[in-house]
Order: C-alpha cells, then structure tokens, then sequence
C-alpha cells in the first residue's frame, strides 16, 4: 500500500518563474491538502481539496493555485516565485474531510527560488 | 499563523530516559495529532487524540489531553537514538465545508548515546 507520494523532490527556479508541484495520496484517500513549511517552523496550511473543488484556503496570495484530479491526484502552482516562497512543500491526504481522520504527509517537496 | 507552542523549543537527553513534550493551543479542536519529522523531511504520523478522549497509547508514546487548559502531552518512553527529531503538534477542526490542521513550532529532540 503505497503512501503519500510527491514530485519532484527538489526544484530550484529564478523569481518570476512559476512552478507546479504534484501529489498523489494514500489509497483510499480522496482529500488532498497542501502545507508550506519553512526553516526551522511549523507547517502552514495553504488549500485543501475535496470532489475537486477548493474547499478551504489559508492565508496565502493568488499566486498560490492548485488543482484535483478526477483520481484524486493534485497539483499545486505558484506563478510569479519569490525568494519567501522557498520552502518545504508538504502534501497530505485523508479519507473525507472530517477532521476526525488522520492527516498522512507524503515526503515534499524542497522548492528553491533564487 | 501558528495555533500553539510547543515546550520545549529543544530538548536533550540520554538514551533510555523519557522525553516529554508539551502543547499548547488557542482554540476549540475536534482532534489534536503528533507528528515526527526527521531532518525537515516529510512528516511522520504518530498518533491521534479525539477531543472527547484524554489518553491515548501507542507502543512507547503516551499521548494525554486536557480540553480545558487546552494543552496536550507527548510522552516518549526508554528513548533511542533513532528518536532524534523534530516533534509536532497539530490541531485538527472542523470549518463547515473543510479541516484543516494548524501546527506548532515543533520541539526539536536529542537523544544521545
């Protein structure tokens, strides 16, 4: 039973540039939400996705986008980088949007903006 | 914005002692996880406390809640080298149409040989 899988695992692009980043969840999960994590604190809660639609949304810019796929899959994009948004990116995956069920993370993704 | 703190910021110890690691958190919760994460890698699970429970055990981690000073503990017994990591807390809660989790600043534990 394969976890919470994300790629690319390292990514390294200029200010400006835009970047997608892509997640599959755990078997039998069909909630996907997104987190960014920088050095040395907390992860912060970006979007989740639910029946492919936006469900909730943190305190993040427009440039933060994302997408849920028919097979639950899901990408996040961030258009117009800047050098803040190097981070950790963490996606997590769950079985309904209860916040009952445990949140299981897949490995992130390491985004460096120059 | 962080939920809680974690207490302490770092923590070292020797292998074989207990480690305990304290959360602290603002608002009302439907659950409260813990999670593991070795050298800002991704996040490991480790145990889920639903508020209406006040303790919970999973092989050498004790996890304890208290709803009214909201604040939780992790307890980790006979400790291992292979412990050293950074330890979250996360709350869970309910917002109508999503949950989301709001993390701590994590506790950052040593153990040595």
């Amino acid at each position: 039973d394969a976890g919470v899988t994300q790629s690319p695992t390292h990514l390294i692009k200029t200010r400006g540039q835009q970047v997608t980043l892509r997640c599959s969840p755990k078997s039998g999960h069909d909630t996907v939400s997104w987190y960014q994590q920088a050095l040395g604190q907390g992860p912060q809660f970006i979007f989740q996705y639910y029946e492919e639609e936006e469900r909730q949304r943190g305190n993040f810019p427009d440039r933060f986008s994302g997408h849920q796929f028919p097979n639950y899959s899901s990408e996040l994009n961030v258009n117009a980088l800047l050098l803040g948004d190097s981070a950790l990116y963490l996606c997590a995956s769950s079985r309904g949007q209860t916040a009952y069920n445990e949140q299981f993370f897949g490995p992130g993704t390491r985004l460096t903006v120059l | 914005s962080q939920q809680g703190e974690e207490d302490p910021q770092a923590l070292s110890i020797q292998e074989g002692e207990n480690a305990t690691m304290n959360c602290s958190y603002k608002t009302s919760i439907n659950n409260l996880q813990w999670y593991r994460q070795n050298s800002g890698r991704g996040l490991v699970h480790l145990i889920l406390i639903r508020s209406n429970e006040r303790e919970k055990h999973s092989g050498r981690l004790r996890v304890t809640l208290d709803t009214s000073k909201k604040s939780s503990s992790l307890l980790i017994t006979a400790s291992r080298a292979a412990d050293t990591a950074s330890y979250f807390c996360a709350t869970g809660r309910n917002t109508g149409t999503a949950s989301k989790l709001t993390f701590g600043t994590g506790t950052r534990l040593q153990v040595t040989l």
